[in-house]
């Protein structure tokens, strides 16, 4: 069962333009979300993370908002760039507890 | 340089013949973990450490081993490789309690 859904597998977007991944859970036990970024051929790579106590947290041109109510979290990247081009995954956990639940990824692709 | 090294990057095998990918880290971290990335689902686990002596299965652990005899290594061993194991593995580490993972660059492993 599949707890950190990310629907729309792909985005293409114009440089310059607003970029906005979606991600939803079910577990009302998480309480802490992060963003991770993949380029082809290399490991995930920590992006943004926020916790349950907030509701935004920003990172340059990372933005990510948490709606603890609708169990749904977004990551906003703002402006886009060709470097952002990349497999982005949601995760979230329980603080405390190591293990991450992941989603299946989105792929996002920047127009120059 | 804080990191998680996996070798081999690339492996072509045949089925059945065992197999070790190697998993160490320089960061004194407690939580080790094994991932698989495949089209469409994203990255699951297969295993994971919270210490040494200390492992647990994920969620997908069929046909896979651990061991952590020392605090940095966390070997995958595949006792009967099958072509359903083909697939992008990411070993992964973090500190107790801490979420935020640091990945390795990923073995591709293709079982013919």
């Amino acid at each position: 069962d599949q707890q950190v859904k990310q629907n729309s597998p792909s985005l293409s977007v114009q440089e310059g333009r607003i970029s906005i991944l979606n991600c939803d859970y079910t577990n009302s036990m998480f309480d802490y979300f992060l963003w991770y970024k993949k380029y082809p051929a290399e490991g995930p790579t920590f992006l943004i993370s926020i916790s349950s106590i907030k509701d935004k947290n920003e990172d340059g041109r990372f933005t990510v908002f948490l709606n603890k109510s609708a169990k749904h979290l977004s990551l906003h990247i703002v402006p886009s760039q060709p470097g952002d081009s990349a497999v982005y995954f949601c995760a979230a956990s329980v603080w405390g507890n190591n293990r991450l639940a992941f989603g299946k990824g989105n792929q996002v692709v920047v127009i120059p | 340089e804080a990191q998680v090294t996996q070798n081999p990057r690339y492996l072509i095998t045949v089925t059945g013949k065992k197999l070790t990918v190697t998993c160490s880290q320089n960061m004194n971290h407690e939580y080790m973990s094994w991932y698989r990335q495949d089209p469409g689902l994203g990255l699951r686990q297969i295993y994971y450490s919270m210490n040494v002596e200390v492992t647990d299965k994920g969620d997908v652990p069929e046909g896979y081993k651990v061991s952590r005899k020392e605090k940095r290594n966390f070997p995958l061993i595949l006792e009967s490789p099958s072509p359903n194991q083909t697939s992008l593995y990411f070993c992964a580490s973090s500190s107790t309690g801490m979420p935020g993972y640091t990945f390795g660059s990923g073995t591709r492993l293709t079982v013919v």
